[in-house]
């Protein structure tokens, strides 16, 4: 059965640095989210990508961070000057197209850790 | 108020035992409604989707009621590999939006 992919499954990185998670989602989907769970908190909505444009954003995608799809296989999620705050896990999640196919399919996540 | 409220409980069940969980919605322009399963630390799972006329999955059942905005999941003959944390989830626009999830402990 085919499966979201997310790479690398933990990142360590300091304050301010830079880091891009990745994510290949599932082969014919053409909508892909990213989602982020703070340790014992719920899962909250970042982003949503269509049509290599976003669709929707939450007001915690601010400025730091951007998405991309670099080619027809990747896509990808940046936080440009990291904070103590971003640490958490990120699920990147992909749907196909149709409003009737509304199920979204998680990867395993990618555990960020800021110190 | 929250979008989406769950009594985060534990609840702690015998095998065997039949659990229910609530959880209510603040939107009432929301169509689609989903349980999703997450074990620790991992990616939430989608369970099955909660249609209107109530739906049944195995020893799992979930109901809609949109009047009370108010969506439910019964498991019967519960198993220890039911032990998870259940989330109810609304798709409000193009979006998931997620309760805290409510923790579910099978003992034997």
């Amino acid at each position: 059965e085919p499966e979201v992919t997310q790479t690398p499954s933990h990142q360590v990185t300091q304050m301010g640095q830079e880091v891009i998670l990745r994510c290949v989602p599932i082969s014919n989907h053409l909508y892909f989210y990213w989602y982020r769970q703070i340790l014992g908190q719920k899962v909250e909505f970042l982003v949503s990508f269509y049509n290599n444009e976003i669709s929707e954003k939450s007001e915690i995608f601010d400025d730091q961070f951007s998405v991309e799809r670099p080619d027809g296989s990747n896509f990808t999620l940046k936080i440009r000057s990291t904070k103590l705050e971003d640490s958490a896990m990120y699920f990147c999640a992909s749907r196909r197209a149709g409003l009737s196919t509304d199920t979204q399919y998680f990867g395993p996540g990618t555990r960020l850790t800021v110190l | 108020r929250k979008e989406v409220e769950q009594d985060p409980g534990p609840f702690n069940v015998p095998e065997g035992a039949t659990v229910a969980f609530n959880c209510t919605y603040s939107n009432s322009a929301s169509q689609s409604f989903f349980w999703y399963r997450q074990d620790c630390r991992k990616e939430p799972k989608l369970l099955m989707s909660v249609y209107s006329s109530g739906n049944e999955d195995g020893r799992f059942t979930a109901q809609l009621n949109r009047a009370s905005q108010y969506i439910s999941l019964l498991i019967r003959d519960s198993k220890l590999s039911d032990s998870a944390t259940y989330l109810c989830v609304v798709k409000g626009g193009n979006k998931l939006v997620f309760g805290a999830g409510t923790i579910l402990r099978v003992k034997s």
